[in-house]
Order: C-alpha cells, then sequence, then structure tokens
C-alpha cells in the first residue's frame, strides 16, 4: 500500500447521532484493512478488520466498515454515538502478505451532548 | 486474546541515561514485532521491524545505535534509548503481529529530562 487518506482530521457529532468517518487508501496490490482506536494517553485497540470475504465488517460495539475495492475506501460507520465513543480512530493498511501497515493521520471523533 | 502488554507505562531520564522499553505479546507468540513513535496528536510513525533471532529492520532516518533493539524470543522485544535527550521525549508503542493482524500495547511515555 502507498498512502492511507483520512480527510477529516476532527468531527463533532451530537450523542445518539448517525457518523461516518472516512478513509481511502492507494495500493497496486490487493491489501487488508484495519480501523483501530485510540482513547487518551493509551495504546491503539483493534476495532475491526477486513481481510477476505464479507466485504461488510462489523465490531462488538457498534461500528461497522465496509470494504469498496472499487472506490478503494474502507468508511467507517456507527448508527448512533455515544460519549464513550469520543477518541481518535485510524484507518491502516496493509498489503496481502506484507505485516507492516500504513496509518492514516487520523480522524478525531468529538462527542457533543 | 491477542494481547499485547508494555513495561514501564512511564519513565522520567536524565539526559545521557539509557531507557530500556519491554513489549511482550502475552498469548500469542509474534515473529514479528514493530516500535513505532507517536508526537501528540499525530499518527504513528514506524520505528523499526524486529524479527525474533535477526537484526532489527529500520525506517529510513531511524538511528539504529540511539535505539537498539533485541528481539530475544517470540514472546518479547524490547527498546533501548540510549543517551537520550529531550528531543527523544515521546510517546512509544510497540505491537505484534498475529494471523496478518498488528496488536498494540499500552505505550510507554518517556520524559527526558
Amino acid at each position: 500500500a502507498q498512502s492511507v487518506t483520512q480527510l477529516d482530521s476532527q468531527v463533532p457529532v451530537f450523542e445518539e447521532a448517525p457518523v461516518e468517518l472516512r478513509c481511502n487508501y492507494s495500493s497496486s496490490v490487493s491489501v487488508y484493512l484495519f480501523w483501530y482506536v485510540q482513547y487518551p494517553n493509551q495504546g491503539l485497540q483493534l476495532l475491526l478488520k477486513y481481510l477476505s470475504g464479507s466485504t461488510l465488517v462489523e465490531s462488538i460495539n457498534g461500528f461497522e466498515a465496509e470494504f469498496n475495492k472499487s472506490q478503494t475506501s474502507f468508511h467507517l460507520r456507527k448508527p448512533s454515538v455515544h460519549i464513550s465513543d469520543t477518541a481518535e480512530y485510524f484507518c491502516a493498511v496493509s498489503d496481502i502478505g506484507d505485516d507492516k501497515i500504513i496509518f492514516g493521520k487520523g480522524t478525531r471523533l468529538h462527542i457533543l451532548p | 486474546g491477542a494481547v499485547v502488554s508494555q513495561h514501564p507505562s512511564w519513565v522520567i531520564c536524565k539526559s545521557g541515561t539509557s531507557v530500556k522499553i519491554e513489549c511482550r505479546s502475552l498469548d500469542f507468540q509474534a515473529t514479528t514485532m514493530f516500535w513505532y513513535r507517536q508526537f501528540p496528536k499525530q499518527s504513528l510513525m514506524l520505528m523499526a521491524t524486529s524479527n525474533e533471532g535477526s537484526k532489527a529492520t529500520y525506517e529510513q532516518g531511524v538511528e539504529k545505535d540511539k535505539f537498539l533493539i533485541n528481539h530475544a524470543s517470540l514472546t518479547l522485544s524490547t527498546l533501548t534509548v540510549t543517551s537520550a535527550h529531550p528531543e527523544d521525549s515521546s510517546f512509544y508503542i510497540c505491537s505484534a503481529s498475529d494471523a496478518y493482524t498488528q496488536y498494540f500495547g499500552p505505550g510507554t511515555r518517556l520524559t527526558v529530562l
């Protein structure tokens, strides 16, 4: 993978509203895709991943992402956010067969009461 | 499953001293571990790839004599910051690779006085 683009550095959204965090990548080969979440002063936690199979993947806390090969995107969505979702979200990509992953610059999700 | 620990979680040291950070995969064996550095409000910067039983591969611009990496076993990698200076102050995060997915440690905050 050559690059990962997260166009939005910050996304403010009201509590219980839906949210979409955008991620686009560029690569000349097939890829694995990941979303990680980072809470303040903590490491990264894997939120969800696409390796193969269904292009729609879900996390245990209500997030989902869909791999769109034609648009080279892997946008993250949640139908109703909670204050506890406040965090930095990183999209990441790796070429199949390569352990290295490339991160986007991150999107800060700011939940408004 | 797939838990990665780091020790210490934070450390303060004097300029000129060396600091060792440990990264352990607790419930899986990791042939490959990675070391990242993160500046405030920025994405992760890959410093080096650590392979068990062999020399680490450093990214361009990372001084291998300053950031010593040892991957002595399938569950332990260490990063030693030698002759630390205030500009080395940062958040250091390790990850361990399992089944094409990287799992991250909680990070170590290094402050060099």
